[in-house]
């Protein structure tokens, strides 16, 4: 069955960085986009970024576009989030979410549980 | 950006009672809108997408409407499985979503 599990979360100061991975089971990962999601309960759900199956397209929300970047290893079916100079509002449980199965739509089918990332002094 | 708005926030609903969720965007997102259940402590899960396609497995109970700005998601009779938050979401201009309704035991 898909399985999507996200780790590297943890507490970390303002400015810092920190790198999260999202490791995937059960379907053609190289052949899958993959999203990352956010969530808080303020600010609810927030999406954050995109890469493409081969890697060639990324795309950022504007609240974290050049500090954040995605990469993935298809050979490992890894999909990664680099966080630089984080900032307390970045604070919230990170999730990766498989895009729909054979749709350029970006609704997503199955979301991983999250790893939870606090920024704080 | 397009912001999308859940009415009500909280519905308060017996089982078997039929519950109905709104979602208005601040623009046409045209036919681009998917719905999410989230329990407690789990991963959401896509109910519908394409304003009214259920995804796979998911009970005819669900339903979904609308177009352009304003769409309905409604569950025909609810059962205790139910009670959880739902999201709505467009992907016509990027993706967001909307705040959320929780439907709770009456």
């Amino acid at each position: 069955q898909v399985q999507l599990v996200e780790s590297g979360g943890g507490v970390v100061q303002p400015g810092k960085s920190l790198r999260l991975s999202c490791a995937a089971s059960g379907f053609t990962f190289s052949a899958s986009t993959v999203h990352w999601v956010r969530q808080t309960p303020d600010k609810g759900l927030e999406w954050v970024a995109v890469m493409s199956p081969d890697g060639s397209l990324k795309y950022f929300a504007d609240s974290v576009k050049g500090r954040f970047t995605i990469s993935r290893d298809n050979s490992e079916n890894t999909l990664y989030l680099q966080m630089n100079s984080l900032r307390i509002e970045d604070t919230a449980v990170y999730s990766c979410a498989r895009q729909a199965a054979g749709t350029p739509r970006w609704y997503f089918d199955y979301w991983g549980l999250g790893t939870l990332v606090t920024v704080s002094s | 950006e397009i912001v999308l708005t859940q009415s009500p926030a909280t519905l308060s609903v017996s089982p078997g009672e039929r519950a109905t969720l709104s979602c208005r965007a601040s623009q046409s997102v045209s036919s681009n809108l998917a719905w999410y259940q989230q329990i407690p402590g789990q991963a959401p899960t896509l109910l519908i997408h394409d304003v009214s396609t259920r995804a796979t497995g998911v009970p005819a109970r669900f339903s979904g409407s609308g177009s352009g700005t304003e769409f309905t998601l409604t569950i025909s009779s609810l059962q205790s499985e139910d009670f959880a938050v739902y999201y709505c979401q467009q992907y016509n201009s990027g993706v967001t979503f909307g705040p959320g309704t929780k439907v709770d035991l009456k």
